[in-house]
Parts: structure tokens; sequence; C-alpha cells
């Protein structure tokens, strides 16, 4: 199943704080977060696996509950350049296939 | 290094005909993805490759739509007597080992016409 991101579009002041939450019915191995700009490709943010482990860039930070198999993007004093749509994927392990949400606009504004 | 390139970028058609649309992912990345993205939707996701598994063919829409990947590595995706609603931007992307990040092609954008 499709894991179910909220809010579906944001738009911020440029120094403000935004939160992107990702939310899957199944047990999930790993949650993956993606930025895409206008007419261009996804581009990869972060990884958060089972058990605790991270891997993705410096800047941006997120959680994972697994027991309500949940992740949420923080995104702190917002620039220009993070404006985009952010989609999260999810997977149950064992190499499955990565499954995307819906997407969440986000708009930073002067 | 080079990165997931796909062709062709734009790709116009006639209602019936079919089309291949190629992506050379990653060199040595076993898992390879097909996703199909409709102007402002999310990410649909079509097929996964993963090393010599059989492939995830969950997400193709109807038996128009097929996909192959050979010696592990370029893959094609198919589409037979494509129709309107086939109209979207096919993205393609290979991850190492299929559990971590992924790398995106730049698409192919098909216009069926």
């Amino acid at each position: 199943q499709q894991p179910v991101q909220s809010p579906q579009a944001v738009i911020l002041r440029e120094g403000e704080d935004a939160v992107i939450n990702c939310s899957s019915s199944k047990a999930l191995y790993s949650v993956h977060w993606y930025r895409q700009k206008h007419g261009e490709a996804p581009v990869f943010l972060m990884i958060l696996l089972k058990g605790g482990e991270q891997k993705g860039h410096e800047k941006i930070s997120a959680s994972f509950n697994e027991k309500k198999q949940q992740s949420s993007l923080y995104l702190t004093a917002s620039q220009l350049s993070y404006s985009g749509t952010y989609f999260c994927g999810t997977d149950s392990g064992g190499y499955q296939k990565v499954t995307f949400g819906t997407g969440t606009k986000l708009q930073v504004i002067p | 290094g080079a990165g997931v390139s796909q062709s062709p970028s734009n790709k116009v058609t006639e209602k019936g005909k079919d089309v291949e649309l190629r992506c050379d992912p990653i060199s040595g990345h076993t898992a390879l993805y097909w996703y199909r993205q409709s102007l402002g939707q999310g990410l649909e996701f079509l097929i996964y490759f993963q090393g010599n598994s059989a492939p995830d063919k969950s997400g193709l829409p109807s038996d128009r739509f097929s996909a192959e990947r050979t010696g592990g590595s370029v893959s094609t995706l198919t589409i037979q007597r494509t129709q309107q609603e086939d109209s979207a931007v096919y993205l393609c992307a290979s991850s190492r080992d299929g559990v971590g990040e992924q790398y995106f092609g730049p698409g192919t954008r098909l216009t069926v016409t």
C-alpha cells in the first residue's frame, strides 16, 4: 500500500520551519525521503532503516517510529532552495520494492 | 561517474503505436526501477528488477506494458498499442543493492496523440 503523506502542500517564509509526515499501514524496514524540483528528477535526501541507522545529507533531519510505522522530515530555517515536492518511500524489507507517497508540495517564499 | 541515463528524452507517438523506452543504470547497480509520473502527480511504481530474481511486475497497469533487463544492466520498457492515458514522464532509477539510495534518470516524456 502507498504511504500517506501530510500535509499535501505547505507555504513557508524563508527561515521558517516545517515538518512533513509519512505513515504506512504496513510494518516497515526502511523509509526513504526524496525531493523533486519542478521539471527535474527526484533527488535522494535520506534513508532511515529499522534499528536506527540513518544515511543522508547532514543538513536534513528525520525520525522513524518503527512501532507506529511513521516517519517525519524536519526542515529548519528554510531556504528558497528547499522548494519542491517531497516524497517519502517505504519498503518492508527483503529487497522488496519501494512504494512512494503522493508527495508534499513545499514552497518557500521570500 | 556517469549517472542513470534514459532515452529518448521526449517521445511523441500516435495512439495505437508501440514505443520502447530505454534505461541505462549506473554500472554495478543490481536494482532497477521504472516509475510513471503524470503531470503534477506522484511516483507510480511500475516494475522492479533486483539481481537475478524474478522482477516484481505488480505495478504494471495492463498487459500492454512489459519490461526486460538484459545482462543485469540495460532495461527496456515497452508499451504496446499506446493510449492517451499513457502520456506521462517515465522515470528509471537504479540502486546499488536494492535497499539504499535510488539514483533517478532524467526521464522520458511520452506524449500519445
